[in-house]
């Protein structure tokens, strides 16, 4: 099975902070995703990346970077904290197009405060 | 209009009782497509992919029409344990695009 690692599980940042959400993948898949999931607005898509130095913006990339030197580890920055970064954040990846779905990881709940 | 349409719920339904799920996509070159569960505070996670001439998994049904752009999920004699948010998910298009467009699911709550 796939298996994608996020770091941590709950973390804890003060606004204006610089927060690294690390996501690792074992299964040698071309694309990763990040995506922060809220009540009532479901998973909105933040980062993508087709391959290792690729990145895409999602539907919502501001206030967010990403990072992709390796493979399988695609990286997501939130430069400066603020308290609307309050979410759960969720890392996938998935091999390939058509009728592959995603993996995802367990997820980090971010709160800054 | 939203790219993937759900009754967001709940569906409170008895045990044993059948209960179905709709789901619209507005992309007509949407060429995947899949039904995820998320419990509570965990990620989501592949339920059943759908095909197009519909396809079962146990007590779960999955069925597409391309031609209304609809997708529904079947979930035949309810367990306690079929409580979650079921998402409806489509990939954005055909060819090479890869990113996959999530309903905001519909919560299904199976009482005792």
């Amino acid at each position: 099975d796939v298996k994608v690692t996020q770091s941590s599980r709950y973390l804890v940042k003060r606004t204006g902070e610089k927060v690294f959400l690390e996501c690792v993948q074992d299964m040698d898949h071309e694309n990763m995703f990040w995506y922060r999931q809220d009540p009532g607005l479901g998973l909105r898509l933040i980062y993508f990346s087709y391959d290792v130095k690729m990145k895409e913006k999602g539907d919502i990339p501001e206030g967010y970077s990403v990072s992709r030197e390796k493979k399988e580890r695609f990286s997501l920055i939130l430069e400066s904290a603020s308290t609307n970064q309050t979410s759960m954040y969720l890392c996938a990846s998935r091999a390939g197009t058509g009728g592959y779905g995603y993996t995802f990881g367990s997820g980090t709940r971010l709160t800054v405060v | 209009r939203k790219e993937v349409e759900q009754d967001p719920g709940p569906f409170n339904v008895p045990e044993g009782a059948t209960v179905a799920f709709n789901c619209t996509y507005s992309n007509s070159a949407s060429q995947s497509f899949f039904w995820y569960r998320q419990d509570c505070r965990k990620e989501p996670k592949l339920l059943m992919s759908v095909y197009s001439s519909g396809n079962e998994d146990g007590r779960f049904t999955a069925q597409l029409n391309r031609a209304s752009q609809y997708i529904s999920l079947l979930i035949r004699d309810s367990k306690l344990s079929d409580s979650a948010t079921y998402l409806c998910v489509v990939n954005e298009g055909g060819g090479a695009t890869n990113k996959l467009i999530f309903g905001t699911g519909t919560l299904l709550a199976v009482q005792p």
